[in-house]
C-alpha cells in the first residue's frame, strides 16, 4: 500500500524557517517524481515545487522561489522542503504528492494526508 | 486568484447531469493535459481525470473529462449525494514551468 506521511508543520513566526519532511513507503521512491501542493485555509490548490526522481530537474512556483528548497534522500525514501522567511501568505496544509511513471498517468496519483504550517506573530 | 478559472459553485439534483468548467490560456490547457481532482473535506485531493478524459482505476464512469481549446470540463451524469464535494482542474503550464490550478468548484446535491 503506497503511503505518504508529511511531518515537521506547526506554528512559526514571520521570518522564520520550517523544514517539512515526507515519508514514503509501498513504491519505489527512487524512481518517481515528487511535489509539495498547499492549500491555504478555505482556498484552493497551488502548486509549490517539484523535483526528478534523480533531483537533476527542480521547478518553484515563483510565491516561493529563492525561499524554499525541494530536496529528498533516496536512501531514506523521502522528501523534504526547506522553508526560509516565511510570510503569512505561507500558511497551509502542504501535501507531498508522488507521480508514478508506471502508472502512467503523470499527475500526482498519491497525496499524503498534510501537515498544517501557520505563520503567524 | 488562481492561473486556471473555475466556478465556485456548482449544484444538481439526485440523477442530474452536471458539469464543472475550467478556463486556461494557451501555455497550459490549450497545450497540456488537464487533469481533475476530487477532494472531500478535511482530506487530502484524489485522481479523478487524468490526460483529459482518461479515469483511473476505480473511478466510476459516471466520470468524464473533455478539453477543447483553452477550456475543459468535468461532468458527472447520474448524480449522487456522496459527489458533493470539491473539485479541481489542474494544467502544466508552459510559461511558468510549473503546475496550475484552479480555483476549485464545490459541488451541492441538492
Amino acid at each position: 500500500e503506497v503511503q505518504l506521511v508529511e511531518s515537521g508543520g506547526g506554528l512559526v513566526q514571520p521570518g522564520g524557517s520550517l523544514r517539512l519532511s515526507c515519508a514514503a513507503s509501498g513504491f519505489i521512491f527512487s524512481d518517481q517524481s515528487m511535489n509539495w501542493v498547499r492549500q491555504a485555509p478555505g482556498k484552493g490548490l497551488e502548486w509549490v515545487s517539484y523535483i526528478t526522481s534523480s533531483s537533476s530537474i527542480i521547478f518553484y512556483a515563483d510565491s516561493v522561489k529563492g525561499r524554499f528548497t525541494i530536496s529528498r534522500d533516496n536512501a531514506k525514501n523521502s522528501l523534504y522542503l526547506q522553508m526560509n522567511s516565511l510570510r503569512d501568505e505561507d500558511t497551509a496544509v502542504y501535501y507531498c504528492a508522488a507521480v508514478i511513471a508506471a502508472a502512467g498517468t503523470w499527475g500526482f496519483d498519491y497525496w499524503g494526508q498534510g501537515t498544517l504550517v501557520t505563520v503567524s506573530s | 486568484q488562481s492561473v486556471l478559472t473555475q466556478p465556485p459553485s456548482a449544484s444538481g439534483t439526485p440523477g442530474q447531469r452536471v458539469t464543472i468548467s475550467c478556463s486556461g490560456r494557451s501555455s497550459n490547457i490549450g497545450s497540456n493535459f488537464v487533469y481533475w481532482y476530487e477532494q472531500l473535506p478535511g482530506t487530502a485531493p484524489k485522481l479523478l481525470i487524468y490526460k483529459n478524459n482518461q479515469r483511473p482505476s476505480g473511478v466510476p464512469d459516471r466520470f468524464s473529462g473533455s478539453k477543447s481549446g483553452t477550456s475543459a470540463s468535468l461532468a458527472i451524469s447520474g448524480l449522487r449525494s456522496e459527489d458533493e464535494t470539491d473539485y479541481h482542474c489542474a494544467a502544466w503550464d508552459d510559461s511558468l514551468s510549473g503546475w496550475v490550478f484552479g480555483g476549485g468548484t464545490k459541488l451541492t446535491v441538492l
